[in-house]
């Protein structure tokens, strides 16, 4: 199956730093989301990026699907972003609708 | 507009006891899916649906049941819980194809 890989596994930052998460992906995919996990353990949708760049405030991602690989851009972090970021895929094949997890990254911001 | 709904939030179960996770979603999506998340690990697929009737196994389907008879509902059910099923648990849904999916919010489910 589709191998997803999220690095770094781990991430710390004082608040007001910048940083960048990368998913690499294995095979061609057709869907590609990005989720962080509050310390509560609740999964929030930040971007539905199969392709391209989008932009939502602080956070930022671009999808290169060609290179197979994501990246997740947060700016001027704050304590609030702290959690876990995953990458989910689906591979690009017919009807396949399985979302498929990296391992995540943990990101901790300190005031 | 509930999204996607799990009960319960919390569960301990003794081993050998029997259980059903419930989720229920109001986004009339076809595909329905059930995740396990361990400690340190990214979320791994139990069962999916892609629509009322029709089910199919995922990654770690072993230990656990499922049905689908209406768009809006998918149970999970334990038949005899076992400490390896100790995990949280997630629903999801979405449209068929390669669409956004929405999770709910999880079931901490713990097996003494």
């Amino acid at each position: 199956g589709i191998q997803v890989e999220q690095s770094p596994p781990d991430l710390i930052l004082q608040e007001g730093a910048n940083s960048t998460l990368r998913c690499n992906f294995s095979d061609s995919v057709n869907n590609l989301q990005w989720f962080h996990q509050n310390p509560w353990g609740q999964l929030i949708n930040l971007f539905y990026i199969p392709s391209g760049t989008k932009q939502n405030g602080r956070l930022s991602a671009t999808t290169v699907a060609t290179e197979r690989y994501s990246l997740l851009y947060i700016s001027s972090s704050q304590t609030t972003d702290s959690g876990v970021y995953f990458c989910a895929v689906e591979r690009d094949s017919y009807n396949t609708d399985k979302l498929i997890f990296g391992t995540g990254t943990r990101l901790q911001v300190f005031p | 507009n509930a999204g996607v709904t799990q009960t319960p939030k919390f569960q301990v179960l003794k081993t050998g006891q029997s259980m059903t996770l419930q989720c229920a979603q109001d986004m009339n999506h076809e595909y329905m899916s059930w995740y396990r998340q361990d400690p340190g690990m990214g979320l791994r697929l139990i069962h999916y649906s892609v629509g009322a009737g029709i089910t199919d196994q995922g990654e770690v389907p072993n230990g656990y049941n499922v049905s689908r008879s209406t768009t809006e509902d998918f149970p999970l059910r334990l038949l005899s819980a076992a400490p390896s099923q100790t995990s949280v648990y997630f629903c999801a849904s979405s449209y068929i194809g390669a669409t956004e999916a929405f999770f709910g919010q999880g079931t901490r489910l713990t097996v003494v």
